[in-house]
């Protein structure tokens, strides 16, 4: 079986600061992994995803996210946040060409 | 024009009525997908279709029924309705060859 576990309901940052969303997962084969995010009163948009190959995954709006399998991590991060950045954001993992397992979200709040 | 659509977009309707959520698009996916979205538990797998003869029961599927009319439809039924399934439905498309699902708008649903 196979599991998300998002660190943080909730994280605060101010414009300008790096942004840090921490995601864990569990599974018994080689995952796919995945972050999605979610802006108000929207369906949910990839970010970005890890298959195979290269560890540091670049995605849309300048997060990107590192593979760490010895860690079983897939953190999320952005070097300057900005307002637009101001969304709930989900980890997700996938066995192969399979469903995909959602963690509970991490609501992510910019200040200015 | 959006990919995926979903009717209607918000509904509400009284314990005990049958209900019925439709998901239709034009990706030319054969993969199609209901989630179910509660705040703060992330987004839950109701039921999937790999192709028009295909249907499997997710993570709570009970409650819950679907049909995959045409590759490009795919709705969601609830017999009977009850508050417990007030939340905000999803459905999501991928191709067969890759794992990366497309999200809806959603459908908000309340149960009185």
């Amino acid at each position: 079986a196979q599991s998300v576990t998002q660190l943080g309901s909730h994280v605060s940052v101010s414009e300008g600061a790096l942004v840090l969303l921490r995601c864990n997962y569990s599974s018994s084969v080689p995952p796919y992994l995945f972050w999605y995010v979610q802006y108000p009163n929207q369906g949910l948009q990839l970010l970005l995803k890890y298959t195979t190959g290269a560890t540091l995954v670049k995605g849309i709006n300048g997060f990107e996210a590192e593979f760490k399998k010895s860690e079983t991590s897939f953190h999320l991060t952005k070097p300057s946040a900005h307002m637009s950045d101001a969304a709930e954001y989900f980890c997700a993992v996938s066995k192969g060409y399979s469903t995909l397992t959602f963690g509970k979200g991490t609501m992510l709040l910019v200040s200015p | 024009d959006a990919d995926v659509t979903q009717t209607p977009r918000n509904r509400i309707t009284k314990t005990g009525k049958r209900i019925m959520l439709e998901c239709s698009q034009t990706k030319g996916h054969d993969r199609m997908y209901w989630y179910r979205q509660d705040p703060g538990l992330g987004l839950q797998l109701i039921y999937y279709s790999f192709d028009v003869k295909d249907i499997n029961k997710g993570e709570i599927s009970d409650g819950y029924s679907v049909s995959r009319q045409a590759q490009a439809k795919f709705s969601l039924s609830l017999e009977s309705a009850i508050p417990n399934q007030t939340a905000l439905y999803f459905c999501a498309t991928s191709d067969s060859g890759a794992n990366e699902q497309f999200f809806g708008p959603g459908t908000r649903l309340t149960v009185l």
